[in-house]
């Protein structure tokens, strides 16, 4: 993998229902993977920053994996609520070069 | 903490016309800032680097005479379009990194970003 791929590229689920999605990314040079919520009209916000193979980070219902070497993170809602509702953001670091996925947009519909 | 502010969050302007976009670090000091691009449904697209006091690092491809970053203070960067056309309308977004948050486990702190549409 050359560049960094998120799926799916969009998502709606019921609110309450638990969910998932994917980051790839180019498992050489690693140094770090970057996790952010962006809501509409708003800035993105840091969710996790993760450098360690089989790192998992939480942050209330929201969690992370990640894989790095083959080249893949997790993210994982549990219990959605609509305001979930987002764009999630990952990013790659590898040598100096911080590499963006398009994001996957979630819509958690009450 | 580590509020970042872009302005404007939209601007409409005519073909030919130069547009210049801010963005300031409110509370903390970016000695770095990171300019991205981001055309509808693709990633975010990293088109220059800047440290304050020095020259930017523009990505390959991207046109330095095109696109001239200013990074005089350590709170203010600043992406002018210069005479802007169609193809330039574009979501521009900045990001930025302090000297507290440096190293692979430090986020990134973006601005609002700022919506370009050039007729």
């Amino acid at each position: 993998i050359l560049n960094v791929e998120q799926s799916p590229q969009s998502l709606h689920v019921q609110e309450g229902d638990s969910t998932n999605f994917t980051c790839s990314f180019p498992s050489s040079n690693f140094y770090a993977l970057h996790w952010y919520r962006w809501e509409t009209a708003k800035s993105p916000e840091a969710l996790f920053v993760m450098t360690l193979n089989g790192d998992e980070k939480k942050k209330g219902r929201i969690s992370a994996t990640l894989n790095t070497k083959e080249g893949y993170s997790y993210l994982y809602i549990k219990g959605s609520q609509p305001e979930d509702s987002a764009t999630y953001l990952c990013a790659s670091l590898g040598n100096n070069d911080m590499r963006f996925g398009a994001g996957t947009r979630l819509t958690v519909k009450p | 903490g580590a509020v970042v502010s872009q302005h404007p969050s939209w601007v409409i302007c005519k073909s030919g016309t130069s547009v210049k976009i801010e963005c300031r670090s409110l509370d903390f000091q970016a000695t770095t800032m990171f300019w991205y691009r981001q055309f509808p449904k693709q990633s975010l697209m990293l088109m220059a680097t800047s440290n304050e006091g020095s020259k930017a690092t523009y990505e390959q491809g991207v046109e330095k005479d095109k696109f001239l970053i200013n990074h005089a203070s350590l709170t203010l960067s600043t992406l002018t379009v210069t005479s802007a056309h169609p193809e330039d309308s574009s979501f521009y977004i900045c990001s930025a990194r302090g000297r507290r948050w440096t190293g692979a486990h430090s986020p990134l702190h973006f601005g609002n970003g700022t919506r370009l549409t050039v007729t």
